[in-house]
């Protein structure tokens, strides 16, 4: 496979659940991240991983929590979530996480409905 | 703060030409990127611009004036493949990237 794949594409979850996002990146990037899509809104940015190192944590709830084991993969560990956290959830990967020039490539994202 | 202003929605005609308009006010400037987007999909790199002037590729264009904090990105000769959402983003002094809402565009034959 090639570029920024995340499993699952849909996921329906009730305010109890505990679930992951999981996403792999084959392109040999150093940095990843984790943004939320809600429609007709900018992209939020949440988590960004450098070298397998948190340096961004926009002030995302608790109930959110990332794990990024190597530097090709990247989780968002989901629990007791709230319906407005119903969003695409996108996963992307760059070369480097400071440089202005910086490409992100994205992933398809994950469909999340919280009911 | 710092924010991206572009267009909602535009609709355009098969073959016409369609120009979409980005501002922004950001903290420093450290290049603007273009990003398409089509439902259900990723979004993906269309284009980068750090100095003044018209980047071309192919059919499509992206125009940068840092004085007025203004990009537009300019499709020729669509085609009904390019209706998507196109977003623009903006790299501040901190090298963080500011997002727009992005402009739906809908193409009609």
């Amino acid at each position: 496979e090639t570029g920024v794949t995340q499993t699952p594409r849909h996921l329906v979850m009730g305010m109890t659940n505990k679930k992951s996002l999981k996403c792999e990146q084959h392109l040999g990037h150093n940095a990843m991240y984790w943004y939320k899509q809600s429609a007709k809104k900018p992209l939020e940015l949440m988590f960004v991983y450098s070298l397998e190192e948190r340096v961004e944590n926009n002030s995302v709830p608790s109930r959110f929590s990332p794990e990024c084991p190597n530097s090709s993969h990247l989780f968002l560990h989901l629990h007791t979530l709230q319906p407005e956290d119903s969003a695409l959830y996108l996963c992307a990967s760059s070369q480097d996480a400071s440089s202005g020039a910086n490409v992100l490539t994205f992933g398809a994202g994950s469909r999340l409905t919280v009911l | 703060g710092q924010n991206i202003d572009q267009p909602t929605e535009m609709t355009a005609t098969e073959g016409a030409i369609v120009q979409i308009n980005c501002t922004y006010q950001t903290s420093g400037f450290n290049g603007l990127f273009w990003y398409q987007q089509h439902a259900g999909e990723a979004p993906t790199f269309l284009s980068y611009n750090v100095l003044d002037g018209l980047e071309e590729k192919g059919r499509f264009s992206s125009f940068l004036s840092r004085s007025k904090g203004y990009s537009y990105l300019l499709l020729k000769e669509l085609q009904m493949k390019d209706s998507a959402s196109y977003l623009c983003a903006v790299r501040d002094s901190n090298y963080q990237l500011i997002w727009g809402a992005g402009t739906k565009l809908i193409i009609k034959p």
